[in-house]
């Protein structure tokens, strides 16, 4: 067990929909990263967080939102749910900006969009 | 897009034996990591090594980096079943913003 947590684990939405999803990072890491991953494929880079602002974004659209609260914990917010948001979503927390501190990874919450 | 491409994509060996697993990529790097994921569980942090590293060592682990070639090596040794699970190399690219591009993954199974 890393002390990353994420919830929920399952969730099943309509397309259309809006989702937010929730990573409670381990204690003392301030930079929280977000994946999404395919089924059989690598995890694609959503974006960073570190101390609250937003810090580093891959090729996703705007309706991927996020935030991080005080307590380093982290939202991702998806609007507008399309077929291709079906996925694995991970939330990765260290104690610096930098990747050189090792990346604490949580369970993940699979998303299925119908 | 994923830079970090592994080889090959699955690989399947009986206990006992050793298991290599290969990443390449395209731009020059800071660091360049491994990762082991479970049956689409989260990810658990295997290894760094940093780009003026060459070969770097963790229990049965054993990893190489050759940033001439720009590729990486995994090296699992004596291999056992508990190791069946998809390996991922990840990259911090140079002017990438302390963000980790991952590769597709190796698929290891290891018969008992």
């Amino acid at each position: 067990e890393t002390g990353v947590t994420q919830s929920p684990t399952h969730l099943i939405k309509t397309r259309g929909q809006q989702v937010t999803l929730r990573c409670s990072s381990q204690s003392g890491h301030n930079t929280v990263s977000w994946y999404q991953q395919a089924l059989g494929q690598g995890p694609q880079f959503i974006f960073q967080y570190y101390r609250e602002e937003e810090n580093g974004r891959g090729n996703f659209p705007p309706r991927f939102s996020g935030l991080q609260f005080p307590n380093y914990s982290s939202e991702l917010n998806v609007n507008a749910l399309e077929l291709d948001d079906s996925a694995l979503y991970l939330c990765a927390s260290r104690m610096g900006l930098s990747t050189s501190y090792e990346q604490y990874f949580g369970p993940g919450t699979r998303l299925t969009v119908t | 897009s994923q830079q970090g491409e592994e080889d090959p994509q699955a690989l399947s060996i009986q206990e006992g034996e050793n298991a290599t697993m290969n990443c390449s990529y395209k731009t020059s790097i800071n660091n360049l990591q491994w990762y082991r994921q479970n049956s689409g569980r989260g990810l658990v942090h295997l290894i760094l090594i940093r780009s003026n590293e060459r070969e770097k060592h963790s229990g049965r682990l054993r990893v190489t980096l050759d940033t001439s070639k720009k590729s990486s090596s995994l090296l699992i040794t004596a291999s056992r079943a508990a190791d069946t699970a998809s390996y991922f190399c990840a990259t911090d690219h140079n002017n990438a913003g302390n963000m980790l591009t991952f590769g597709g993954g190796t698929r290891l199974m290891v018969k008992p």
